[in-house]
């Protein structure tokens, strides 16, 4: 089965600064999808990347997806408040319209 | 155009009680997924509806838990008995049925059982 790893587990920045948050595969993906998550709450989706090489941005948040397609980055730039929560990969099952997901990664974004 | 609509928002119950969530997905979408998600963990899928139909409920465990999409709109999660390690939030998502559609996810309800 799909496995996704997502690095790191947790990430504490200054206000202002950039980060990058990881996804990593263990099989190539055909679609794969950028969540964000405030505590106990929804998913609000983010961004889908489906072919190589692929880059979204929206705002100041930047998705990537490798050549390969077994990892994908999301990049956050100057940072905000407004930015803190969970931040959720989810790779598409070929063929099964299903998601499965990496375990999150919580930011937390110190004024 | 409303998101999907899910209810209750929480509840707290005693283990070996029963408990029942109820989700409205986005109008028009034809496709819907009760996933549970643990705290810390990714959420993952329980059961999967195309209209009233189940794709997929290989991981519902159904000695405990089932569910209805009657009418190919609203559905309905149930868990009889409740058991400790079912304390998770319970989210509901839907999509117009295409394989590579964006699932909108509702807001979620959490279930504590003591």
């Amino acid at each position: 089965s799909q496995e996704l790893e997502q690095s790191p587990q947790s990430l504490i920045v200054q206000e202002g600064k950039n980060l990058t948050i990881n996804c990593t595969s263990s099989k190539t993906l055909y679609g794969l999808y950028w969540y964000k998550q405030k505590y106990g709450e929804g998913l609000i989706f983010l961004m889908m990347l489906q072919k190589g090489g692929e880059e979204k941005s929206h705002e100041k948040i930047t998705a990537k997806l490798d050549e390969k397609k077994q990892q994908s980055s999301l990049h956050i730039t100057a940072s905000q408040p407004s930015h803190a929560g969970i931040y959720l990969c989810g790779a598409l099952k070929w063929g099964a319209q299903k998601l499965v997901f990496g375990q999150g990664t919580r930011l937390t974004i110190n004024p | 155009e409303a998101g999907v609509a899910q209810s209750p928002r929480y509840k707290i119950i005693e283990k070996r009680q029963s408990v029942a969530f109820w989700c409205n997905p986005i109008s028009g979408h034809a496709t819907l997924y009760w996933y549970q998600q643990i705290l810390g963990q990714g959420p993952k899928l329980l059961i999967q509806f195309q209209n009233n139909g189940v794709v997929d409920d290989s991981q519902l465990p159904k000695d405990r838990f089932s569910a209805e999409r009657l009418k190919g709109v609203d559905s309905t999660l149930k868990i009889q008995p409740a058991k400790l390690e079912d304390s998770a939030v319970y989210l509901c998502a839907s999509t117009r049925g295409s394989a590579t559609d964006t699932q909108y996810f509702g807001p979620g309800t959490r279930l504590t059982v003591l």
